[in-house]
């Protein structure tokens, strides 16, 4: 069975620092799939950044990246100068195998983000 | 048009009452999902519908009954709730022709049962 966890409940960062969300996973698959989600208080999830077992660079979009360390089994986000609009919680979520023609998520327990301005 | 819709936004029904909730993608998607998310705590999977067709259920109690009737819409029919099923419910869809099967996410209905 796959496991995601996020040991940080609660995260504080200063506006326009950078912050590092940490998340570990478990699984037997050697292909999966990574994903952040980012859930403000309106409640809709965000996609933010996607990592595949494969790929040998490490994904960024924009202000995200990841930081993968495939042998640790470690898929940190890093937020790099950080906005008031980032307060919110992110999850991280796993996809296993393809043999389905859907994808079937576990998410970690979630980290609050809180940016001080 | 890359937009899951929910409605309604916000349901509140009693114990009694029967009410469905409503999804609605047109990206073409061919896979659906209802979660149930207790605030703080992760979303939990519910259904998944897979070319109109439900492939999972996890253990989902009668009283939450899905319906897709076609590729574009997902219907989640409420009866006889408790007061536990309270909680946001967000549709999602994705796509297998997507390298990532990443799944798009509706806004979510609040249900409130009294």
């Amino acid at each position: 069975a796959q496991k995601i966890t996020q040991t940080q409940p609660g995260m504080f960062v200063q506006e326009k620092e950078a912050v590092t969300l940490d998340c570990t996973y478990d699984t037997s698959d050697q292909s999966y799939g990574l994903f952040w989600y980012k859930q403000p208080s309106s409640g809709e999830m965000i996609f933010l950044i996607y990592q595949g077992s494969y790929d040998e660079q490490n994904a960024t979009e924009g202000r995200y990246s990841l930081n993968f360390q495939k042998a640790r089994k470690s898929a940190n986000l890093v937020i790099s100068a950080s906005q008031l609009g980032d307060s919110a919680m992110y999850f991280c979520a796993m996809r296993e195998g393809r043999g389905t023609s859907y994808g079937k998520l576990t998410f970690g327990q979630g980290t609050i983000l809180t940016v001080h301005p | 048009d890359t937009e899951v819709t929910q409605t309604p936004k916000h349901l509140v029904m009693g114990m009694t009452n029967k009410k469905s909730l409503k999804c609605e993608q047109h990206m073409g998607h061919r896979a659906m999902y209802w979660y149930k998310q207790k605030a703080k705590k992760p979303p939990e999977l519910m259904f998944v519908y897979s070319y109109e067709k439900l492939s999972i259920n996890e253990s989902v109690p009668s009283r939450f009954s899905p319906e897709c009737p076609n590729s574009s819409l997902l219907n989640l029919h409420l009866h006889a709730l408790q007061p536990e099923d309270s909680a946001l419910y967000l549709c999602a869809s994705s796509s297998r022709l997507a390298p990532t099967y990443e799944q798009y996410f509706g806004p979510g209905t609040r249900l409130t049962v009294t």
